[in-house]
């Protein structure tokens, strides 16, 4: 079984949409968090940490339950430049990261 | 020169030649990376050091050498690569051993090609 596993999508969404994206992860020890995101043929940038409580950026929303081990990003009211793919991060004994889910923002 | 940086960006090696790959991080952390990614593919850990010690080894040929000399600089060393290593080669670094957030910062990457 994968330490973390993600919808590789792709989703393809109208500017304005709201787009949710979930993540499961296999370790129930795993401490950290975290949702990048990548551009094509560019690094990683952390996007944001995920607390237990649920944590807002702006249009960007991520939520962690650790019950049932699995952590969500909502993107409210997207836009074309949010066109990129999302790495689940999580950190246990070392960072595992996802797959990546591939987001497209139709104009 | 902050964050994370990677020298070069582009290498195209022959399969019988000897290159190194170098980052260097600007952000005080004690932690260092080396990833691989392949196109379409998830990142693949290669090697940890952490305070200068390797302390992770993923089941990485012999032909892919880190050397870490000091905890803001970090190199992989390559000889006699394979067509199928041609990936994007990624540093990284964070803090670790603190109760801050290990968030991983990310150098812009080497992409690699190897004919």
């Amino acid at each position: 079984r994968k330490e973390v596993e993600q919808d590789p999508g792709p989703f393809n969404v109208p500017e304005g949409a709201t787009v949710a994206f979930n993540c499961t992860y296999s370790n129930s020890a795993s401490q950290s968090f975290f949702w990048y995101r990548q551009d094509c043929r560019k690094e990683p940038k952390l996007l944001m940490s995920v607390y237990s409580s649920g944590n807002e950026d702006g249009r960007f929303t991520a939520q962690l339950n650790r019950a049932s081990q699995y952590i969500s990003l909502l993107i409210r009211d997207s836009k074309l430049s949010d066109s990129a793919t999302y790495l689940c991060v999580v950190r246990g004994n070392q960072f595992y990261f996802g797959t990546g889910t591939s987001l497209t923002v139709i104009p | 020169e902050t964050g994370v940086t990677q020298t070069p960006r582009h290498l195209v090696m022959g399969m019988t030649n000897k290159k190194s790959l170098k980052c260097e991080q600007h952000l005080g952390h004690n932690a260092m990376y080396w990833y691989k990614q392949s196109a379409k593919k998830p990142l693949e850990l290669m090697f940890v050091y952490n305070f200068k010690e390797q302390t992770e080894n993923n089941s990485v040929p012999s032909r892919f050498s880190p050397e870490c000399p000091n905890s803001s600089h970090l190199f992989l060393h390559l000889h006699t690569l394979q067509p199928e290593d041609s990936a994007l080669y990624l540093c990284a670094s964070s803090q670790e051993g603190t109760r801050a957030s290990y968030e991983q910062y990310f150098g812009p990457g080497t992409r690699l090609t190897v004919t």
